[in-house]
């Protein structure tokens, strides 16, 4: 199984800064044929399903703000959120979708400082 | 408009079974893949089983494997997840979510406790 771990387990920041969650695979979800790393980040807030965010490391779903980006590749990846605003107090996944069984990270809880 | 709608949970004894339902509507039901997902209290996401377009193609996570079977109704738009032989350590809220990318869509979840 591709074990994902994040970092850090929580993290605070004041609004309008800048929040950023690390994801490591412990292999590649790099697929050479298409050229796409099989990663994705979602959002969950208290009471609800998760949302996507984020999938192929760095296409932003539909309707997503544009202050949410993703980057990396192989087994290295980054979630950026350029301002914070306060909406986006949540718990944040990031998830590998190349084999199965798919797997999560265990969760970075971002709060307001 | 995509919409999930997961049911069937509630408070089983350990050895116990329950079958969950997904009614999906807003999208083409027979052209996607389903997934069920889970998530203990205070836990993270953890993924059970996904299901092929005509069920054909069935895939689980090993804690599941030969207790829990997936299956779906394409006429009817409906998702299933039969759980039998439950433990304690499948309480959680399940979820059902369409695959298209990733798991692109989800329901609101239904809770399962297993307790005596």
């Amino acid at each position: 199984d591709i074990v994902m771990t994040q970092s850090p387990d929580s993290l605070a920041v004041s609004l309008g800064e800048r929040a950023t969650i690390n994801c490591k695979s412990s292999q590649s979800v790099f697929f050479s044929s298409n050229n796409r790393n099989y990663l994705a980040w979602y959002q969950q807030k208290p009471g609800q399903p998760p949302k996507v965010l984020i999938y192929w490391a760095s296409t932003r779903e539909s309707g997503v703000p544009d202050r949410f980006s993703g980057s990396g590749s192989g087994t290295d990846f980054t979630l950026t959120i350029s301002s914070l605003q306060a909406e986006d107090v949540a718990v944040y996944y990031c998830h590998q979708y190349y084999n199965y069984p798919y797997t999560f990270g265990q969760g970075t809880k971002l709060e307001i400082q | 408009e995509v919409q999930l709608v997961e049911s069937g949970g509630g408070l089983v004894q350990p050895g116990g079974s329950l079958r969950l339902s997904c009614a999906a509507s807003g999208f083409t039901f027979s052209s996607s893949w389903m997934h069920w997902v889970r998530q203990g209290p205070g836990k993270g996401l953890v993924w059970v089983s996904r299901i092929s377009t005509d069920g054909t193609i069935t895939t689980y996570a090993d804690f599941v494997k030969g207790r829990f079977t997936i299956s779906r109704d394409n006429a009817k738009n409906t998702l299933f997840l039969q759980m039998d032989s439950l433990r304690a350590e499948d309480t959680a809220v399940y979820y059902c979510a369409r695959a298209s990318t990733t798991l692109d869509d989800w329901g609101q979840g239904t809770l399962v406790t297993v307790s005596s």
